[in-house]
């Protein structure tokens, strides 16, 4: 099995709201990584959690906000986002941050109204 | 860090052609070298993947060879079928450290019957 599950599918959002994504996978992976993508664009990479912490923050502005409660969950809570961060967010992991397969999830659709 | 170059930027071939798509990595020391296959509304699939002890590895129809003293790799697809169509991203570790991965900027592959 090699499923990440990302929920919801599908998110609408005003700039005032507060809002998750949410992020599972059964694989006992120990890296877990939130990608954002743009259309037309390849993934690009935010935040990446190695053995429930969080080792990189790719300069990402403080409305997004990272979460690994145990090994097989990621969260990314949001907050007062712009329209200019609508996008797909892709969650993805790996057996560990060192070179090895990396398996994403199918996305949200998230649209800042 | 890494710096990956991918072409063709798009790819138009008969079915049954043949379709290689080519990136170019700066980082000598970048020893992994996914290929992911995205369908629109998706998630990236991982297709396959090479590692710098290796010349070439191949999965039925797909292929990918890695030259590393010219720092390129390349996704060969044989006996292509409408349902290769899709956006195919090359990428390989984003610093020394190999914590997670840096896209190419994608190759939209058509396959017409």
């Amino acid at each position: 099995d090699t499923e990440v599950t990302q929920t919801p599918k599908h998110l609408v959002m005003g700039m005032t709201n507060k809002k998750s994504l949410k992020c599972e996978q059964h694989m006992g992976h120990r890296a877990m990584y939130w990608y954002k993508q743009k259309a037309k664009k390849p993934p690009e990479l935010m935040f990446v959690y190695s053995y429930e912490k969080l080792s990189i923050n790719e300069s990402v502005p403080s409305r997004f906000s990272p979460e690994c409660p145990n090994s097989s969950l990621l969260n990314l809570h949001l907050h007062a986002l712009q329209p200019e961060d609508s996008a797909l967010y892709l969650c993805a992991s790996s057996q560990d941050s060192l070179n090895t397969e990396a398996f994403f999830g199918q996305g949200t659709r998230l649209t800042v109204v | 860090g890494e710096n990956v170059e991918q072409h063709p930027s798009t790819l138009s071939v008969q079915e049954g052609d043949s379709a290689v798509i080519k990136c170019t990595y700066s980082d000598s020391a970048s020893n992994y070298f996914p290929w992911y296959k995205q369908e629109l509304g998706k998630g990236p699939q991982l297709i396959i993947d090479i590692r710098s002890n290796v010349g070439e590895k191949k999965d039925q129809r797909i292929a990918v060879t890695l030259n590393k003293t010219a720092k390129h790799f390349s996704l060969h697809i044989t006996e292509t079928q409408p349902e290769d169509s899709a956006v195919y991203f090359c990428a390989a570790p984003a610093n020394q450290a190999g914590t997670a991965l840096i896209f190419g900027k994608g190759t939209t592959l058509s396959v017409s019957s």
